[in-house]
């Protein structure tokens, strides 16, 4: 069976340093893997979708950025935080267009 | 892309009442719909997908949902809810040629004894 990892479960950074977040799947291959976020009271956002190694697409500009180094392995990364990146940020992968999408367990980002 | 109406952003019921969260959506042509989960602090959880067949949709913990095509909606119904059932639901759409999902802003359901 598929399982999706994410870490860390939570973190608390200060402003204006770096950021990275991992996310693995195992038990699939190929998959489309998709980064959200949640801010605080509000719905998901997405932030990344990517459906092959290397292949990245941004839904919102911002200082994040993201990157897929290995089939099954998604980064989310930024090189200097803002306040404003605190929220819940869930990792995804689907199988094919149209599908469900099955979600990580989500990393809460703190930044004070 | 689809838009996706979640017409009540919070549901208190109490417990074994039935509850109806509401979910439109904007496009008629094909899609699939789907409901997920998400308790406090965690990922989402698929709760049931409408795909092609049946327009009436079963999860395996008392949920059902139907697909209504002429009203574009798909409505998540439990006739005697939990205490446990206490969670954030989320509408989502996808077009069938498309990578992304569409989600509603979810629904917040609180479940009071």
């Amino acid at each position: 069976s598929q399982t999706i990892h994410q870490w860390p479960a939570t973190l608390v950074q200060p402003v204006g340093s770096p950021l990275s977040l991992e996310c693995t799947v195992e038990g699939t291959s190929n998959p489309n893997l998709y980064w959200y976020r949640q801010a605080a009271g509000r719905g998901l956002q997405l932030l990344f979708y990517s459906v092959g190694i290397g292949q990245i697409s941004s839904e919102v500009p911002q200082n994040l950025s993201a990157s897929r180094p290995q089939d099954r392995q998604f980064i989310l990364s930024s090189k200097k935080l803002l306040l404003s990146d605190s929220g819940f940020y869930l990792c995804a992968w689907s199988a094919i267009q149209g599908s469900e999408q099955f979600f990580g367990p989500g990393t809460r980002l703190t930044v004070l | 892309a689809q838009s996706v109406t979640q017409l009540d952003s919070q549901v208190p019921v109490f417990e074994e009442a039935p509850v109806e969260l509401r979910c439109n959506y904007s496009s008629s042509v094909s899609v699939y719909l789907f409901w997920y989960v998400q308790y406090p602090n965690q990922g989402l959880q698929l709760l049931l997908k409408y795909l092609s067949g049946s327009t009436l949709v079963e999860s395996i913990n008392g949920f059902e949902a139907e697909f209504n095509k002429s009203q574009t909606s798909f409505h998540l119904r439990k006739p005697s809810v939990h205490i446990s059932d206490t969670a954030e639901y989320f509408c989502a759409v996808s077009d069938l040629d498309d990578y992304k999902l569409s989600f509603g802003a979810g629904t917040t359901v609180t479940v009071r004894a």
